[in-house]
């Protein structure tokens, strides 16, 4: 029960904005949505989370839009090393922190 | 350890054995997931510990699969007589809720085969 929908597959080039979209039209008032990522033969790492205000780290923005139906987390200048799968995730508030991890987007950074 | 260890690193069993697969979390560490990945899937939520409270065992597959975290820290996920899905690689992660919203550490997984 992922409770996102993302694209199987985008490319990017090298330098340019990568813009990742994700679907969540069933998010709940308290949830949060969070991205990881997947470099091959690695375990996920933690990108960016956020409610309902736009937020920015050192590793990429998190857009959410007014209704938080859907968001898109931007990586403003990506380099090969950003080649994975990400993850869209929706914090089910159950009992902790549970994470539910669909299949993602696997990103391919071109040079 | 400055991150999350797991052992073995690979492990290739038989059909119908048992397997132990263990994870050393981040010291300081309350809360403890396991999940299991196979080829060319995402991650699938198998059991999660929180500090002293009854783990959460709603995500494991069969009554083939259980876990035990002694002292808070350490914890084994046991496999019994293995079967060729059970072919995957097992993740286990850690975190401190109330921590970037509970960021899950991830460690670098135990792959299994099952032959």
């Amino acid at each position: 029960d992922a409770k996102t929908t993302q694209p199987p597959s985008m490319d990017c080039a090298e330098g340019r904005a990568a813009n990742l979209p994700c679907n969540h039209s069933t998010i709940s008032g308290n949830e949060y949505v969070y991205w990881y990522r997947q470099i091959h033969s690695q375990g996920p790492q933690y990108i960016i989370h956020g409610l309902k205000n736009n937020e920015t780290n050192e590793m990429a923005s998190l857009i959410i839009t007014e209704d938080r139906k859907s968001s898109t987390l931007i990586l403003p200048h990506a380099t090969l090393r950003d080649t994975a799968v990400y993850y869209c995730i929706v914090r089910v508030a159950r009992n902790g922190n549970q994470f539910y991890f669909g299949t993602g987007t696997s990103l391919t950074v071109i040079p | 350890g400055a991150g999350v260890s797991q052992s073995p690193s690979n492990k290739v069993t038989e059909k119908g054995k048992d397997v132990e697969l263990r994870c050393d979390p981040i010291s300081g560490h309350t809360a403890l997931y396991w999940y299991r990945q196979s080829l060319g899937q995402g991650l699938e939520f198998l059991i999660y510990f929180q500090g002293n409270s009854a783990p959460d065992k709603s995500g494991l597959p069969s009554d083939r699969f259980s876990a035990e975290r002694t002292g808070g820290s350490v914890s084994t996920l046991t496999i019994q007589r293995t079967q060729q899905e059970d072919s995957a690689v097992y993740l286990c992660a850690s975190s401190f809720p109330g921590t970037r919203g509970g960021e899950q550490f991830f460690g670098p997984g135990t792959r299994l085969t099952v032959l």
